[in-house]
């Protein structure tokens, strides 16, 4: 199985900061990458997929990059309604994996 | 718009059953590959299962494979996940989410339904 690791964990932000987030893959999955955002009580939505192709409808401060086993989201200017729970997720090979999440919340 | 609504979520005890439904609407169902996935409170996510648009090619996870089913019925519009011998360790809030590559198999899910809670004790 593949094993997808986050970091951080956690991030403390303020409104308009830049916070970049890490996936590693253990082995790799080309461009079979995507990102997903999860508020409390919610379900996760999809906002990147192909590492790096942005979701219809999400807004274009949200980025991906990387290949191969080494990934990154990028929020340029963090909103108010971006802190949430972030997972990455690899779709290379079953079983499908995610990351352990990182959580964005307010500094 | 397209939509996922779980049901059959509830309180069963350890080895015991239940079956959950995913009701869709919005889109072909008959046309897009679907998953379980679910997360245990407070904690991750967990990919469980996908079926393809036929039901003939499965995929299940280690911890489940041999207690749950996955099984569509494309003329009800519906995806199941039948869940025998649960474990305390199967409480979960359960998703259902389809593959967005209609036609195909992209691996992500979009969208994904509200969930439904199930509770092993």
């Amino acid at each position: 199985d593949i094993q997808m690791t986050q970091s951080p964990s956690s991030v403390s932000a303020s409104v308009g900061d830049r916070v970049t987030i890490t996936c590693r893959a253990s082995q790799g999955i080309d461009n079979y990458l995507a990102w997903y955002q999860q508020k409390p009580g919610k379900a996760p939505k999809l906002l990147i997929y192909g590492a790096s192709s942005l979701q219809s409808g999400v807004p274009s401060r949200f980025s991906g990059r990387g290949s191969g086993t080494n990934f990154t989201l990028t929020i340029s200017s963090l909103q108010p309604e971006d802190f949430a729970t972030y997972f990455c997720q690899q779709a290379n090979s079953f079983p499908l994996t995610f990351g352990g999440g990182t959580k964005v919340d307010i500094k | 718009d397209v939509q996922l609504v779980e049901s059959g979520g509830g309180l069963v005890q350890p080895g015991g059953s239940l079956r959950l439904s995913c009701a869709a609407s919005g889109f072909t169902f008959s046309d897009c590959g679907m998953n379980w996935v679910r997360q245990a409170p407070g904690k991750g996510l967990e990919w469980l299962s996908y079926i393809a648009i036929t039901g003939t090619t499965i995929f299940y996870t280690d911890s489940v494979k041999g207690r749950f089913t996955i099984s569509r019925d494309n003329a009800k519009n519906s995806l199941y996940l039948q869940m025998n011998n649960l474990r305390d360790e199967d409480t979960a809030v359960y998703y259902c989410a389809r593959d967005p590559d209609c036609g195909g198999n992209s691996g992500w899910f979009d969208p994904w339904g509200q969930g439904t809670l199930v509770t092993v004790s």
